[in-house]
């Protein structure tokens, strides 16, 4: 199956300081990533939308200015986050669409990046 | 926006049972509906999915059924193993409006098979 990785895995900065987390596939083009945040015992919640070279589509109540995206190329989507509050430590789990027929596409996972902020 | 609930929460069942989620979903223009498994400190991972012009499909010891009348889908693991231990989510893709391309999730199932 399609393989999507993230880095780091695992990242503890200060309260103030940026962040980035970096999302990409493997082996195949993935024309959209979407990143989600996961709190503990949870479910994903979809944070933005990106497709390659334009900007990122945010969900309500997501700060686009704390949560920056940037999709580059097809394979590698990062997530910036600036400012960091220890509110915002969480796990944070991109994931990649791989077209598998005309038309159909189907969606895959990073093994996620655990923030914390101290 | 689309609103999909899962059921049980948990479930904790003997090896070698079968284990059974069941998700509703609100949106009827969903046409994609994936399952997800994820371990402890992972990534969700694609066990199996099915599209809305399908009503069941199989693979191996999982199975996934739809029903788009009531709007619900399931998930049948049949001969659980210690190794089908995990978080299971289900989760339906929009086709149209906001909800389009994106995937919404249900709350999680804690399967727990017991040696």
């Amino acid at each position: 199956g399609a393989v999507v990785s993230q880095h780091p895995s695992r990242v503890i900065c200060k309260s103030g300081t940026s962040v980035k987390i970096e999302c990409r596939s493997l082996d195949f083009q993935a024309t959209t990533m979407f990143w989600y945040r996961q709190f503990p015992k949870q479910s994903l919640m979809l944070m933005a939308t990106s497709n390659e070279g334009s900007k990122a589509t945010y969900e309500q109540g997501v700060e686009k200015d704390k949560f920056l995206i940037n999709h580059a190329s097809l394979t590698l989507s990062t997530l910036t986050v600036t400012s960091a509050h220890p509110e915002d430590s969480s796990f944070y789990i991109c994931s990649a669409s791989q077209i598998v027929l005309k038309g159909k596409y189907e969606q895959y996972f990073g093994p996620g990046t655990r923030l914390t902020v101290t | 926006g689309e609103n999909v609930e899962q059921h049980p929460s948990t479930l904790s069942v003997q090896e070698g049972d079968s284990a059974v989620i069941k998700c509703t979903y609100s949106d009827s223009a969903s046409n994609y509906f994936p399952w997800y498994k994820q371990e402890l400190g992972k990534g969700p991972q694609l066990i199996i999915d099915i599209r809305s012009n399908v009503g069941e499909k199989k693979d191996q010891r999982i199975a996934v059924t739809l029903n788009k009348t009531a709007k619900h889908f399931s998930l049948h693991i049949t001969e659980t193993q210690p190794e089908d231990s995990a978080v299971y989510f289900c989760a339906a893709r929009g086709s149209g409006g906001t909800s389009y391309g994106k995937l919404t999730f249900g709350q999680g199932t804690i399967l727990t098979v017991h040696p």
